[in-house]
């Protein structure tokens, strides 16, 4: 089975500008999660989409947002770009109906950098 | 709302030696899972080690395992027999079980393996 991939790799936009970024999650899997990783604040949850719903939400302002398609394909976009989005967002994958063997597993990342 | 802290934010071992990383968390809820994460330098992060709050026997995962004090929140991994492939940082992780899927993370440790 393939692996969770994620578009771009890596990403240069400046101050002001918009970015879409892509993850593509494992065969069967219907939730994907997104994170920020920066050296300050470490790990920080973004949003989880199962079923092409947007099922939980972390504490970023309302710049940050996504979707999920009929494939499970999800996207997150980030408006007006501000110097401290710079970092590596993660998505992770799973079947997300709760099973209790049910693993995340991450993608890459994508390297954002906001000059 | 759930806390995990890593108290130590760097740890070297010696190859062929034993090594233990520290995490103790915070929550309310008494049915979770934990999760230990390796993120080595090529960043995709892997699953190392999971345990659900309400197994009282602790994983093992070939030369990983933990030990779980629940009534002490304290989650800390161990590897034995290091090698140099386990040279990476160290996440703990929390989640909800239940059809919540985000992940509450340490800040993580940087282990060093030496040759």
């Amino acid at each position: 089975k393939a692996g969770v991939t994620q578009t771009p790799r890596y990403l240069i936009k400046t101050r002001g500008q918009q970015v879409t970024l892509s993850c593509s999650p494992i065969s069967g899997h219907r939730s994907v999660s997104w994170y920020q990783q920066t050296p300050g604040q470490g790990l920080q949850f973004l949003f989880e989409y199962f079923s092409e719903t947007q099922r939980n939400k972390g504490n970023f302002p309302g710049r940050f947002s996504g979707r999920q398609f009929s494939n499970s394909r999800s996207e997150m976009n980030v408006s007006t770009l501000e110097l401290g989005d710079s970092a590596l967002y993660l998505c992770a994958s799973s079947l997300g109906a709760g099973q209790t063997t049910d693993t995340q597993y991450f993608g890459p990342g994508t390297r954002l950098t906001v000059l | 709302a759930q806390t995990v802290t890593q108290s130590q934010p760097e740890m070297s071992v010696q190859e062929a030696e034993t090594v233990t990383l520290s995490c103790t968390y915070d929550t309310s809820e008494s049915d979770y899972y934990l999760f230990w994460y390796k993120q080595p330098p090529s960043r995709q992060m892997i699953l190392v080690i999971r345990q659900e709050a309400y197994k009282q026997q602790n994983a093992t995962e070939n030369r990983f395992s933990v030990n779980f004090q629940k009534a002490a929140k304290s989650f800390s991994l161990k590897i034995s027999d290091s090698q140099l492939g386990d040279a990476a940082m160290y996440f703990c992780a929390y989640r909800r079980r239940g059809s919540n899927y985000k992940l509450t993370f340490g800040k993580g440790t940087l282990l060093t393996v030496n040759p």
